[in-house]
């Protein structure tokens, strides 16, 4: 079966640090994967997605970027933090059949910038 | 472009029925989502529909498309504390490389 990783649960990071958030995927290959942002407890956004590796596609201009160095390795990266990066980050991947696309989502990290 | 939007909240007493509201845009849309988010956790799908449909009924939930009016819609019946959650809405198409498109979120609130 297939299943989702995704780390850490929770992160405190103080303006202007690095940021690395890791998400993998198993029992699955070539699988889209996404980066989604949750503010303020609702409202999903996404910020990234990739259909292979080395493939991104960002959909809103930001302080944050991401990289797939692997097929099943999807990395949310920033150099510099700000306050606004706080909030609910979600990785999910999905597969299509025929044209049903079907999302699996991790459990999140909770990210407070301070 | 592609826009799903969603009632805000929704607050219902335990053992009545819940209905959560949804339109989008896009009229490739092949398939409708309805997903649901407990607190602090990732999402998880709870039902889908195929655009050709008008409805499909699973346990206690029913969901109604009228693709006319680009209107999708996600009944609870019987509804209990464990259903308070953010219900989100999404819709996927060919046109966008089969990207799953989100709306907002429903927060339902029930009362006991």
């Amino acid at each position: 079966s297939q299943t989702i990783h995704q780390w850490p649960a929770t992160l405190v990071q103080p303006v202007g640090s690095p940021l690395s958030l890791e998400c993998t995927v198993e029992g699955t290959s070539n699988p889209n994967l996404y980066w989604y942002r949750q503010a303020a407890g609702r409202g999903l956004q996404l910020l990234f997605y990739s259909v292979g590796i080395g493939q991104i596609s960002s959909e809103v201009p930001q302080n944050l970027s991401a990289s797939r160095p692997q097929d099943r390795q999807f990395i949310l990266s920033s150099k510099k933090l700000l306050l606004s990066d706080s909030g609910f980050y979600l990785c999910a991947w999905s597969v299509t059949s025929g044209m049903n696309t079907e999302a699996f989502f991790g459990q999140g990290t909770r990210l407070t910038v301070v | 472009g592609e826009d799903v939007e969603q009632s805000l909240f929704l607050s219902v007493r335990e053992g009545d029925s819940s209905v959560i509201n949804c339109t989008y845009t896009d009229s490739s849309s092949t398939y409708l989502y309805w997903y649901k988010q407990e607190p602090g956790a990732g999402l998880q799908l709870l039902t889908y529909i195929f655009s050709n449909m008008d409805m499909k009924q699973d346990q206690r939930l029913t969901v109604l498309l009228n693709k006319k009016d680009k209107h999708l819609s996600l009944r609870i019946a019987d509804t209990q504390t464990g259903d308070s959650a953010i219900y989100f809405c999404a819709e996927s198409s060919g046109r966008y490389g089969n990207k799953l498109v989100f709306g907002a979120g429903t927060i339902l609130r029930v009362k006991s």
